[in-house]
């Protein structure tokens, strides 16, 4: 049972033009929601995070939203640039749990020059 | 800063063989994760641990064994690898159970044939 899920495996946009990246989540207890973004033969690291007392945070060309209850969250890149070219794992958490992260599937976003 | 470091980058094992996946972190970080990334799948949890000399089981444990005798490393044993362990391996670490953003290595490329 997978209780985060990203449901579009893959991704194209046009560069220049926004990429809208979705994630669902099951588990009511996450509160604390992360992206990270992946090359390849890279380890992930970390893009951007959001707190459930928020619905939106914003760090330059990337912004969160939080819908709780939809039990959803998007990853919105303006403008997007080739270099955005990677896979987008979503990530949910309880606040301050050893046990850590659970991820989604990824999506694979592809920027067209 | 070198932060996490995992070796060996790429392996192939024949059914049967054993091995040990190394990651040191520099960092001076409590926590310590490993993770495995299979198609379709994300980043699921094998084991991790809250500190030296604790381990606990995450998501997918059967076949692995892990242990933590300094703080800085964090081994990840296969004792009979299957073919079914084909995947890539990360390890990642946090500072503490507050602080939610993880740091990857790079990742291990594992073949079992």
């Amino acid at each position: 049972d997978q209780q985060v899920k990203q449901n579009s495996p893959s991704l194209s946009v046009q560069e220049g033009r926004i990429s809208i990246l979705n994630c669902d989540y099951t588990n009511s207890m996450f509160d604390y929601f992360l992206w990270y973004k992946k090359y390849p033969a890279e380890g992930p690291t970390f893009l951007i995070s959001i707190s459930s007392i928020k619905d939106k945070n914003e760090d330059g060309r990337f912004t969160v939203f939080l819908n709780k209850s939809a039990k959803h969250l998007s990853l919105h890149i303006v403008p997007s640039q080739p270099g955005d070219s990677a896979v987008y794992f979503c990530a949910a958490t309880r606040s301050g749990s050893a046990r850590q992260l659970t991820f989604g599937s990824g999506t694979q976003l592809t920027v067209l020059p | 800063n070198a932060g996490v470091t995992q070796t060996p980058k790429f392996r192939v094992l024949k059914t049967g063989q054993s091995m040990t996946l190394l990651c040191a972190q520099d960092m001076n970080h409590e926590y310590m994760y490993w993770y495995r990334q299979d198609p379709g799948m994300g980043l699921r949890l094998i084991h991790y641990s809250v500190g030296e000399g604790t381990t606990a089981k995450g998501e997918v444990p059967d076949g692995y064994n892990v242990s933590r005798l300094k703080k800085q490393n964090f081994l990840l044993g296969l004792e009979s690898a299957a073919p079914s362990q084909t995947s890539v391996y990360f390890c990642a670490s946090k500072l503490t159970a507050g602080g939610e953003k993880l740091f990857f290595g790079s990742g291990t490329q594992l073949s079992v044939l």
